[in-house]
């Protein structure tokens, strides 16, 4: 029973292309956030949502918009796919007033060719 | 601007002995401090974390110990077990803000049977 699903694990895509990633929770955790990690192992965060409110964006690109339907489920979607977004997309959620402890997804590595 | 530096990229221990992996901070509005641990093709999973009015938190065979004059915090692992092989990430939230982690780039542990 996973705390933190998302899907796909693999995505392989050209550039141009519109992808989406779906992530959920089932922890009853009131915060979902957005991870990359880079080629050079740096996880940085992307997102974050509290209870569907957009409260962190890292200066990341427009062409990456989360969308949260409901508090237990954060999708990444992105337009018009770079080389440069080829990465590990980690989902997360965390209760608040935990310091930020977060559970982790799985990742998805999205390769652009 | 990495606010969060782990210096040493990997760690090589015999199993049984102490492995002791240290990380220094630069951002003073830190004050909750946790360490990750991924296997590969998995996401980070919490192992442990403190408060900034700690200096010490024990959990089993895992210590992590903070000195905040210095910035720096270091976990240590007592007696380290060949599963203990993974890379180990520390990272830091302020939880007067955002709560969003801050990540440094990670030491691979290896635990040698």
């Amino acid at each position: 029973d996973t705390a933190v699903s998302q899907t796909p694990k693999y995505l392989v895509t050209q550039m141009g292309n519109d992808k989406s990633i779906k992530c959920e929770q089932n922890l009853g955790h009131d915060t979902m956030y957005w991870y990359k990690q880079d080629s050079k192992k740096f996880l940085k965060i992307m997102f974050s949502y509290n209870n569907k409110e957009l409260i962190i964006n890292e200066t990341v690109p427009n062409r990456f918009s989360p969308k949260s339907p409901d508090k237990a489920h954060l999708n990444l979607h992105i337009n018009s796919l770079e080389l440069g977004d080829s990465a590990v997309y980690f989902c997360a959620s965390s209760q608040v007033g935990r310091g930020g402890e977060a559970f982790f997804g799985q990742g998805t590595r999205l390769t652009v060719v | 601007d990495q606010q969060v530096k782990q210096n040493s990229p990997s760690l090589s221990v015999q199993e049984g002995r102490i492995s002791i992996l240290n990380c220094d901070y630069t951002n003073s509005m830190f004050d909750y401090f946790l360490w990750y641990k991924k296997y590969p093709a998995e996401g980070p999973t919490f192992l442990i974390s403190i408060s900034s009015i700690k200096d010490k938190n024990e959990d089993g065979r895992f210590t992590v110990f903070l000195n905040k004059s210095a910035k720096h915090l270091s976990l240590h692992i007592v007696p380290s077990q060949p599963g203990d092989s993974a890379v180990y990430f520390c990272a830091a939230s302020a939880q007067g803000g955002s709560e969003k982690l801050v990540f440094g780039k990670g030491t691979k542990l290896t635990v040698n049977p």
